[in-house]
């Protein structure tokens, strides 16, 4: 089990270009989760997806989009990125969702110059 | 976020016990949770806590809920240099959680 996979770990993107952000978990979770992490600031959710097929905003959606692609993958889209947008972002499953543990991956660091 | 609020930081001497405090708005969290964060890796479930106990103890760990002032604890036993991370609460709100700013505790030899 390699439980919730990210990729890439780190990309470097200059303002105003565009970017997907790959998630997958093969635990068969139904609820999946997009955070950004800023220094002082904890995690923000940013999209999340409660089941196949739904997709929902979180806390800060504002500059981005999300695809639940299937059960397994949840993909994050930064259609034209601003240096805001510069931060660690955080892939993360539950089974039931409410109430249920997140387990999380190992994050992407995103630099926008 | 701006709903869970913690101290930034903590520095504790090897072998004593770190308390972490948390306080939480929503009152209607049936699940408060704590996350350790090790350098460079994603968030890890430490224990949790059902809104109905007001103690839970796990090896090292207890966790401690005052539901009426809305304060959630965690003490770790005998800190070791491993258990240097930063540490975040989290309160569950139907399929998301809200996570505090994190708490970083250094264990100084």
């Amino acid at each position: 089990n390699a439980g919730v996979t990210q990729t890439p770990k780190f990309q470097v993107l200059k303002t105003g270009q565009s970017m997907t952000l790959q998630c997958a978990q093969d635990m068969n979770h139904n609820s999946m989760y997009w955070y950004r992490q800023d220094p002082g600031m904890g995690l923000r959710l940013i999209y999340y997806s409660a089941s196949e097929g739904t997709t929902d905003k979180g806390e800060v959606p504002n500059g981005y989009n999300v695809s639940r692609l299937n059960k397994r993958e949840f993909s994050l889209r930064l259609e034209s990125a601003a240096p805001s947008q510069t931060s660690v972002y955080f892939c993360a499953s539950s089974d039931r969702g409410h109430g249920s543990e997140q387990y999380f991956g190992p994050g992407t660091r995103l630099t926008v110059t | 976020g701006e709903d869970v609020e913690q101290s930034l930081f903590l520095s504790v001497r090897e072998g004593d016990s770190s308390v972490i405090n948390c306080t939480y708005t929503d009152s209607s969290s049936t699940y408060l949770y704590w996350y350790k964060q090790e350098p460079g890796a994603g968030l890890q479930l430490l224990t949790y806590i059902f809104s109905n106990m007001d103690m839970k103890q796990d090896q090292r760990l207890t966790v401690l809920l005052n539901k009426k002032d809305k304060h959630l604890s965690l003490r770790i036993a005998d800190t070791q240099t491993g258990d240097s991370a930063i540490y975040f609460c989290a309160e569950s709100n139907d399929y998301k959680l809200s996570f505090g700013a994190g708490t970083t505790v250094t264990v100084r030899a």
